[in-house]
């Protein structure tokens, strides 16, 4: 049972480049979410979906695109990267609401050049 | 809104000092609280949880926390720290608005406050 898979680990990128984080569950929980984390903002959400074909933007979501087509997969894409995406990234899953808790990945960290 | 304030940015503590940890939450509803904690180099580990009953609730590694609902603060404690436990602590709440019914609206994530850098010096 691995949990919530996240790759690549480390990542740089140029500026204008386009890439995908992978995060994976195997779970099957319904409920996914990713999030930035950034030195005295603490985590905050970028995207998230309640289940297979639904997501729904956080509280920065500019920049980032999902999708969701099947319960165990949910990435993250940058279209442009800039500077200001430079972050380490986590990738959440939970079930029934989070009632018994969620589940993080080991995170990507990004650095935009 | 739903909101999340952890008050103390960065604790220095040394080894055996008892550790208290301020969080603050702004929601009407009925409320579900974590306590997470982040080892350096590392992903967020579950400390404890809090969702109904005893307010006092104990986690790993010797924590406990205490839900307080006429203050809305759910503070995390420890008696005696160690140098072990220098790490990042986030306090947590479940975001809720359009989501499943069932769950009293959770959409599935979390709100998580800026977070509190303990150093335990040995």
């Amino acid at each position: 049972n691995a949990g919530v898979t996240q790759t690549p680990k480390f990542q740089v990128l140029k500026t204008g480049q386009s890439m995908t984080l992978q995060c994976a569950q195997d779970m099957n929980h319904e409920y996914m979410s990713w999030y930035r984390q950034d030195p005295g903002m603490g985590l905050r959400l970028i995207h998230y979906s309640v289940g297979a074909g639904i997501t729904d933007q956080g509280e920065v979501p500019n920049g980032y695109n999902v999708s969701r087509s099947t319960t165990e997969d949910f990435p993250l894409r940058l279209l442009s990267a800039a500077p200001s995406q430079t972050s380490v990234y986590f990738c959440a899953s939970s079930s029934q609401g989070g009632i018994y808790g969620y589940t993080f990945g080991s995170g990507t960290r990004l650095t935009v050049v | 809104a739903q909101s999340v304030s952890q008050h103390n940015h960065h604790v220095i503590l040394s080894e055996a000092a008892s550790l208290e940890l301020g969080c603050n939450y702004s929601y009407g509803g009925t409320v579900n609280l974590f306590w997470y904690v982040q080892y350096p180099g590392q992903h967020l580990q579950l400390l404890l949880k809090y969702f109904s009953g005893d307010p006092l609730v104990k986690g790993i590694k010797g924590f406990e926390a205490e839900f307080i609902k006429s203050k809305f603060s759910f503070n995390l404690r420890k008696p005696s720290v160690q140098w072990s436990d220098t790490a990042e602590y986030f306090c947590a709440l479940p975001s809720k608005g359009h989501g499943h019914q069932d769950y009293g609206g959770s959409q599935g994530n979390l709100i998580f406050g800026k977070g509190t850098k303990l150093s335990v010096k040995p």
